[in-house]
């Protein structure tokens, strides 16, 4: 079975542009989740998405957003770049939303905002 | 928001050498989960502990959930070069799935 993917691996934006991501979770996963992994704040939940509907949401601005579509892909939005959202931003899918569902991470796509 | 403190930050030792990390908060957490990231790499689930004083065991690796479900300890006997990688714990609270991640300890085993 194929793990999670992420596209793209790596990003080069500058300050103002708007960024989109895109997670694809293992088959069958129907539960999508974001983070954010920075060296000083470590990893910070974004969001998560369970049938196309968001149902946690971390302490972001605004400018961050995302949606799940149909097949439990995801994509997540960030407009406005500044150069402080520079991250690893990962993804992790599970079957269900549950608080002891094992979730598997993709390899992430590392953004840096110039 | 739940916190969780991770020690030592950094750990540096020579293969066989044993060695323990910690992860502590002040608040309750239903289950508690171990990850290893390495370079390059999103993090990998190692294992997850539920009750409280729990003990699990993965071939070198220890686990331990403390009795009131507040701390956790990661003991690794024998270390060897592949347990390079940042070990990351991470709380699931009552109300919701998210994890909460501490920032993690970054170990490097050297031959």
């Amino acid at each position: 079975k194929a793990g999670v993917t992420q596209t793209p691996r790596y990003l080069i934006k500058t300050r103002g542009q708007q960024v989109t991501l895109s997670c694809s979770p293992i088959s069958g996963h129907r539960s999508v989740s974001w983070y954010q992994q920075t060296p000083g704040q470590g990893l910070q939940f974004l969001f998560e998405y369970f049938s196309e509907t968001q149902r946690n949401k971390g302490n972001f601005p605004g400018r961050f957003s995302g949606r799940q579509f149909s097949n439990s892909r995801s994509e997540m939005n960030v407009s406005t770049l500044e150069l402080g959202d520079s991250a690893l931003y990962l993804c992790a899918s599970s079957f269900s939303p549950s608080g002891q569902e094992t979730q598997y991470f993709g390899p992430g796509t590392r953004l840096l905002v110039l | 928001t739940q916190l969780l403190e991770q020690s030592p930050q950094f750990l540096s030792i020579q293969e066989g050498e044993n060695l323990t990390v910690y992860c502590n908060s002040s608040s309750v957490f239903s289950s508690l989960q171990w990850y290893r990231q390495e370079p390059g790499e999103g993090p990998v689930l190692l294992v997850t502990v539920v009750t409280g004083g729990e003990v699990k065991k993965l071939k070198r690796l220890t686990f331990q959930f403390g009795d009131a479900r507040k701390d956790s300890s990661l003991h690794i006997t024998a270390a060897q070069p592949g347990d390079t990688g940042l070990y990351l714990c991470a709380g699931g609270g009552r109300s919701g799935y998210a994890l909460n991640f501490g920032k993690g300890t970054s170990l490097l085993v050297t031959p």
